[in-house]
């Protein structure tokens, strides 16, 4: 079965700091899409991004940026120079490639503060 | 470009109650899929519709029901409302069945 965990379930960091939200999944299957997506109080989800599981390029937008490790199983996301615009919960997302539609299984969530 | 938009933002029901949720694709989307996050939770899939046709369904009970409609957009219908359907219900369009979903802001429904 397919399984997300995010261990972190909250983070502070003062701005400026560099932070680091883990995400380790679980698949059988080789043919997959990680992603990571953001959830400000507002509550919409804004997809940060997708990768596929014959990627393992790091990707690197801005402050943001990403580490796929098949081997570990891990699709770790790095935010460098924090803002208080980054406080937000944030979910790393699989795929679930049996499904006929695009179902997408996600972690539980690591809530992160960026403090003044 | 119209983003994906729900309504109502916010309902409270009664338990035994059911229920309309309603959601927009953005322009151009033709696939909804439908989520249940509840408090401190991630989101949970319920269904997907593409093309006015449920395409994949998650673990929950047949009284979550949809619809989707020709001009793709879609309702989430739940009958005999229990007090743990409390929840953010989240409404995601795709151009496909496997591309990227783009989310909507949510409605909160809570069940008393």
């Amino acid at each position: 079965a397919q399984k997300v965990t995010q261990a972190q379930t909250e983070i502070s960091v003062v701005e400026k700091e560099d932070v680091t939200l883990d995400c380790v999944y679980e698949t059988r299957d080789t043919t997959y899409y990680l992603f990571w997506y953001k959830q400000p109080p507002s509550g919409e989800l804004v997809f940060l991004i997708r990768r596929n599981s014959f990627d393992e390029q790091n990707e690197i937008s801005g402050r943001y940026s990403w580490n796929f490790q098949k081997s570990t199983s891990s699709f770790n996301f790095t935010i460098t120079a924090s803002q208080v615009v980054d406080s937000a919960v944030y979910f790393c997302a699989l795929s679930d490639p049996h499904s006929s539609a695009s179902k997408i299984i996600f972690g539980s969530g690591t809530r992160l503060s960026i403090r003044p | 470009e119209t983003g994906v938009t729900q309504s109502p933002t916010h309902l409270i029901k009664t338990r035994g109650q059911q229920v309309t949720l309603r959601c927009s694709s953005q322009s151009g989307h033709n696939t909804v899929s439908w989520y249940q996050q509840a408090l401190g939770q991630g989101p949970q899939f319920i269904f997907q519709y593409y093309r006015e046709e449920e395409n994949g369904r998650g673990n929950f009970p047949p009284r979550f029901s949809g619809l989707q409609f020709p001009n793709y957009s879609s309702e989430l219908n739940v009958n005999a409302l229990e007090l743990d359907d409390s929840a953010l219900y989240l409404c995601a369009s795709s151009s496909g069945q496997s591309d990227e979903q783009y989310f909507g802001p949510g409605t909160r429904l809570t069940v008393t």
